[in-house]
């Protein structure tokens, strides 16, 4: 029973790449979230789903984009990577208001 | 709006209790939760408690809850090395679309 599972585990960009985060839920919750998690600045919220076929902004979506591909997955793009995108991301799957978490990509742009 | 806060460091002794304090705004509060971070490792929650409920024990684990002064605490007990970690609060708000709010975390560290 793997929970949430995000890959990659680590990435590094250069300025302007894109790439896509993956994440993958075995619960069959039907909310699931997108969070950066950057030094003293706690859980930013990026995009949330709340159901298949559904997504909405958070409070930092700029430079991302999401697809709720399936109930299962919930994947996060970075159209042209910047260095203000160096963070950490975790992946959540929600049941009810408890959150079920990713073990996180790392992801720096140079 | 809605907000929570956390002090961002604590320091205990190996065996010493750690007590950990939260506050939020919002008083339509649902569940409130704490979430625990290892280092390199993904969020795990540690244990919750619903708004109409004052406290909660768990093994080592006391959450108290203030709803009146809006206050949330974790205490550990036999604070052991193992429990080094960041400790999240988290607050889910009626009417939020089940949105949950988060603590910018606790780093706890423990010395022997």
């Amino acid at each position: 029973n793997a929970g949430v599972t995000q890959t990659p585990k680590f990435q590094v960009l250069k300025t302007g790449q894109s790439m896509t985060l993956q994440c993958a839920q075995d619960m069959n919750h039907n909310s699931m979230y997108w969070y950066r998690q950057d030094p003293g600045m706690g859980l930013r919220l990026i995009y949330y789903s709340a159901s298949e076929g559904t997504t909405d902004k958070g409070e930092v979506p700029n430079g991302y984009n999401v697809s709720r591909l399936n109930k299962r997955e919930f994947s996060l793009r970075l159209e042209s990577a910047a260095p203000s995108q160096t963070s950490v991301y975790f992946c959540a799957a929600i049941r009810d208001t408890e959150a079920f978490f990713g073990q996180g990509t790392r992801l720096t742009v140079v | 709006g809605e907000d929570v806060e956390q002090s961002l460091f604590l320091s205990v002794r190996e065996g010493d209790s750690s007590v950990i304090n939260c506050t939020y705004t919002d008083s339509s509060s649902t569940y409130l939760y704490w979430y625990k971070q290892e280092p390199g490792a993904g969020l795990q929650l540690l244990t919750y408690i619903f708004s109409n409920m004052d406290m909660k024990q768990d093994q080592r684990l006391t959450v108290l809850l203030n709803k009146k002064d809006k206050h949330l605490s974790l205490r550990i007990a036999d604070t052991q090395t193992g429990d080094s970690a960041i400790y999240f609060c988290a607050v889910s708000f009626a009417g939020n679309n089940r949105k949950l709010i988060w603590g910018l975390g606790t780093s706890l560290a423990v010395n022997p």
